[in-house]
C-alpha cells in the first residue's frame, strides 16, 4: 500500500503534555497538508509544505503547534502544552499535479484529559 | 475569504431511491471543485473533481456539474445502494499557492434497504 500513513492512529494524553504525530505522503507527492476535524465538522485547513518549505499557516495555528517536514519527505506535528481544546482527528494529505486533488491518511484521533 | 455551503442533514433514503446533495461555494476566480467521501471508520476519499466551468465529475455512479453562474456543485446519484452510507464533503481549492482545500460541513448519508 503506498497511500498516505500517519502514526499514531490513536493518542491520548494530559493536558500539559506535549505530543507528536508523524505523516508519511505518498512518495512522489511534493506537497503535504495538515487539516483538523472535530464531530460533526468539516476539516479544517492548519498548514502546509511544498517539498520542504512550509509555505502557509492558518491563523488556528497557535503558538503551542509546530511542523515540518525535514528533507521534503515526512512531516511530523508537535502541540506543546496540550489543552482539551486540542482534542481532535489530525489529517495529512498529500498532492501531486496540476490541480492538486488531495489524498488523505487515516488520522490520528487526539483526546486530552 | 472562501466559504463551501451544504445542505443540512442528516439524508435517510431507501435503497435505489435518487439522491441531490446540495453544495454552493463562494470564492473568487475559477476554484476546482471536489466531493470527498468517509465511510464509517475509514478515512477521506476522494469521490470526484471538477476543475472548470461546466466540467462534470464522475465516479461510481456519483456526478456533480460545476456550475459557475449559480456557484454550485450539486452531487448527484441515480440509485442509491446501502454502501453509499457515508459522509459526504464538499470542497474546493485555489490551486496554485493556494492550494488548501476549504471544506463545508458534511453531510451524512443513512440508506435503508
Amino acid at each position: 500500500d503506498t497511500g498516505v500513513s500517519q502514526d499514531p492512529r490513536h493518542k491520548i494524553t494530559k493536558r500539559g503534555q506535549n505530543v507528536t504525530f508523524r505523516c508519511d505522503p505518498i512518495s512522489e507527492h511534493n506537497r503535504l497538508y495538515w487539516y483538523r476535524q472535530t464531530l460533526g465538522q468539516g476539516p479544517e485547513f492548519l498548514t502546509y509544505f511544498q517539498n520542504e518549505a512550509q509555505l502557509e499557516k492558518s491563523r488556528l495555528l497557535s503558538d503551542r503547534f509546530s511542523a515540518e517536514r525535514p528533507k521534503g519527505s515526512f512531516s511530523t506535528l508537535e502541540i506543546q502544552r496540550t489543552e482539551q481544546g486540542d482534542s481532535a482527528m489530525y489529517l495529512c494529505a498529500s498532492s501531486s499535479g496540476r490541480y492538486y486533488e488531495q489524498y488523505f491518511g487515516p488520522g490520528t484521533r487526539l483526546t486530552v484529559t | 475569504g472562501n466559504s463551501v455551503t451544504q445542505m443540512e442533514g442528516p439524508v435517510t433514503l431507501s435503497e435505489e431511491a435518487f439522491l441531490t446533495i446540495n453544495c454552493t461555494y463562494t470564492a473568487t476566480g475559477y476554484p476546482s471543485l471536489f466531493w470527498y467521501v468517509q465511510y464509517p471508520g475509514e478515512g477521506l476519499q476522494l469521490l470526484l473533481k471538477a476543475t472548470k466551468a461546466d466540467d462534470k465529475g464522475s465516479n461510481k455512479g456519483f456526478e456533480a456539474t460545476y456550475r459557475k453562474e449559480t456557484t454550485s456543485f450539486h452531487l448527484e446519484k441515480g440509485s442509491v445502494q446501502v454502501s453509499d452510507s457515508a459522509v459526504y464533503f464538499c470542497a474546493l481549492s485555489q490551486g496554485g499557492a493556494n492550494s488548501k482545500l476549504t471544506f463545508g460541513k458534511g453531510i451524512t448519508l443513512s440508506v435503508r434497504p
